[in-house]
C-alpha cells in the first residue's frame, strides 16, 4: 500500500476559482513534505516544503499546510489562473535515511 | 543555466533491443537518481546513487542496469527491452541532505 495518498485524483476548476488538494501519508519517521508541479511533459518543480515543526507556508498563489499529528497535508491554490493547470505531487521524506515516497499526483485543470 | 539534461526525451523500442538513457547535472550535486512515471502511480526509484562510484537498487530495479560514470553522469541502461518498460524516465538530483530533487524533463519510452 502506498505510504502517500493524494485526493482527489483530479479536478477541473475554472479560472479564478480556489482549490485544496490533499495529501494524507503514513511515513514514519517524518522529516518533511514537499509539495512538486509537474507541468505537462515536463520535470517535477518543487513548489514548498514543510518541516516538522511548520503548520503553513505559502508561495505566492500557493499555501501549504501541515497537520504532522494527523499526517494531513493540503495545498490550497488561490485565483488559479490557467498556469495552474498541471499535476501536484506530494512526496514525503523520511528521517532516518531520507528515503522519498511519492504521491500519484492529482491533475488540476483550469478552465476560462 | 542546464540543471538536469536527459538524452534522448523521445525513444521507440522493439522488444528485445537495448539503449542507455544518458543523465548530466552540472549543479555539483552528490545524489542522482533514475524514476519511471506510469499513469496513475506515483513515481518509482529504479536506481541511485549516493555518490560517485556508488550505486544502489532502488524500489522497481529489474531489467535496468546504471553507470555513475563520474559526479556529473548518470545512465541508465535497458539490456533487453519489454513492453512493460513502456513509460517517462526521469533523472534527477539533490545535493547531500535536503531532499529538494531536481528533475529533468523526462525520456518518454515506448517498446512495442
Amino acid at each position: 500500500k502506498n505510504q502517500v495518498e493524494q485526493s482527489p485524483q483530479s479536478l477541473i476548476i475554472l479560472e479564478g476559482k480556489n482549490c485544496t488538494l490533499q495529501c494524507n501519508y503514513t511515513v514514519s519517521p517524518f522529516s518533511n513534505l514537499r509539495w512538486y508541479k509537474q507541468d505537462t511533459g515536463r520535470g517535477p518543480v518543487s513548489l514548498t516544503i514543510m518541516t516538522f515543526s511548520e503548520n503553513t507556508k505559502s508561495n505566492g498563489r500557493y499555501t501549504a499546510t501541515l497537520d504532522a499529528d494527523t499526517k494531513q497535508s493540503s495545498l490550497h491554490i488561490t485565483a488559479s489562473q490557467l498556469s495552474d493547470s498541471a499535476s501536484y505531487i506530494c512526496v514525503v521524506s523520511r528521517s532516518n535515511d531520507y528515503k522519498l515516497s511519492f504521491g500519484a499526483g492529482t491533475t488540476v485543470t483550469v478552465r476560462a | 543555466n542546464a540543471g538536469v539534461t536527459q538524452t534522448p526525451k523521445f525513444q521507440v523500442l522493439k522488444t528485445g533491443q537495448s539503449m542507455t538513457l544518458q543523465c548530466a547535472q552540472d549543479m555539483n550535486h552528490n545524489s542522482m537518481y533514475w524514476y519511471r512515471q506510469d499513469p496513475g502511480m506515483g513515481l518509482r526509484l529504479i536506481y541511485y546513487s549516493a555518490s560517485e562510484g556508488t550505486t544502489d537498487k532502488g524500489e522497481v530495479p529489474n531489467g535496468y542496469n546504471v553507470s555513475r560514470l563520474n559526479k556529473r553522469e548518470f545512465s541508465l541502461r535497458l539490456e533487453s527491452a519489454a513492453p512493460s518498460q513502456t513509460s517517462v524516465y526521469f533523472c534527477a538530483s539533490n545535493p547531500v541532505g535536503t531532499g529538494e530533487l531536481f528533475f529533468g524533463e523526462g525520456s518518454r519510452l515506448t517498446v512495442l
